[in-house]
């Protein structure tokens, strides 16, 4: 069982949708909740970062953590067809070392 | 914000040559470096993290041998890929990280598409 698992998409939506993304994992020695955006043949953005459990919100973007549901997902409020792009998740024990990342999730959205 | 640049972005060799991708941060010091390989609709594979002046930490399965990897200095990581063959293509992406910065924030680089004829 691989540690993170992203739902795989792909998504499409059309321009205003409400989009979700989501993520589960299985360590829960987890502490750091990253999303990033990855645009076609460019390396990942980050776009958002959480630590332990909670919300937050930057803009049309909410990033939340359930770490009781080992569960994390990304909401983004009236999408553009400009947040088309794959998004991936990942997370790590401590704020130095590696993270692991999801497989990505491609979302489309059409105007 | 910081930005980290690879090179080549693309290179495409003959079956058993070595091909060398450098990775560098331009406005930061890159105290620890990443690299990944990245497969079609596939996640990033990391491959090892090196820190500045240490050898690279290679993850399970990665021939040291094979992708050698150098982090000389704190702006400039190199991945060499020595005799490549056909199953060596791939995307591969460099990150790098500064010391101090917010819990874990990579920057990465836009990639390098590698393909062995």
């Amino acid at each position: 069982q691989k540690e993170v698992e992203q739902d795989p998409g792909p998504l499409s939506v059309p321009e205003g949708a409400i989009v979700s993304l989501n993520c589960t994992y299985s360590n829960s020695a987890f502490q750091y909740f990253m999303w990033y955006r990855q645009y076609s043949r460019k390396g990942p953005e980050l776009l958002m970062y959480t630590y332990s459990s909670g919300n937050k919100e930057d803009g049309r973007f909410t990033a939340q953590v359930d770490k009781s549901s080992k569960y994390i997902s990304l909401f983004i409020r009236d999408s553009q067809p400009s947040d088309s792009a794959t998004y991936l998740c990942a997370m790590s024990e401590g704020n130095a070392g590696k993270s692991t990342f999801g497989d990505g999730t491609t979302l489309t959205v059409k105007p | 914000g910081a930005v980290v640049s690879q090179h080549p972005s693309r290179v495409i060799c003959k079956s058993g040559t070595s091909v060398k991708i450098e990775c560098r941060s331009l406005d930061f010091q890159a105290t620890t470096m990443f690299w990944y390989r990245q497969f079609p609709k596939k996640s990033l594979m990391l491959m090892a993290t090196s820190n500045e002046g240490s050898k690279a930490t290679y993850e399970q399965g990665v021939e040291k041998d094979k992708f050698l990897i150098n982090h000389a200095s704190l702006t400039l990581s190199t991945l060499t890929v020595t005799s490549a063959h056909p199953e060596d293509s791939s995307f591969y992406i460099c990150s790098a990280r500064e010391f101090g910065q917010f819990p874990n924030e990579q920057f990465f680089g836009p990639g390098t598409r590698l393909t062995v004829l």
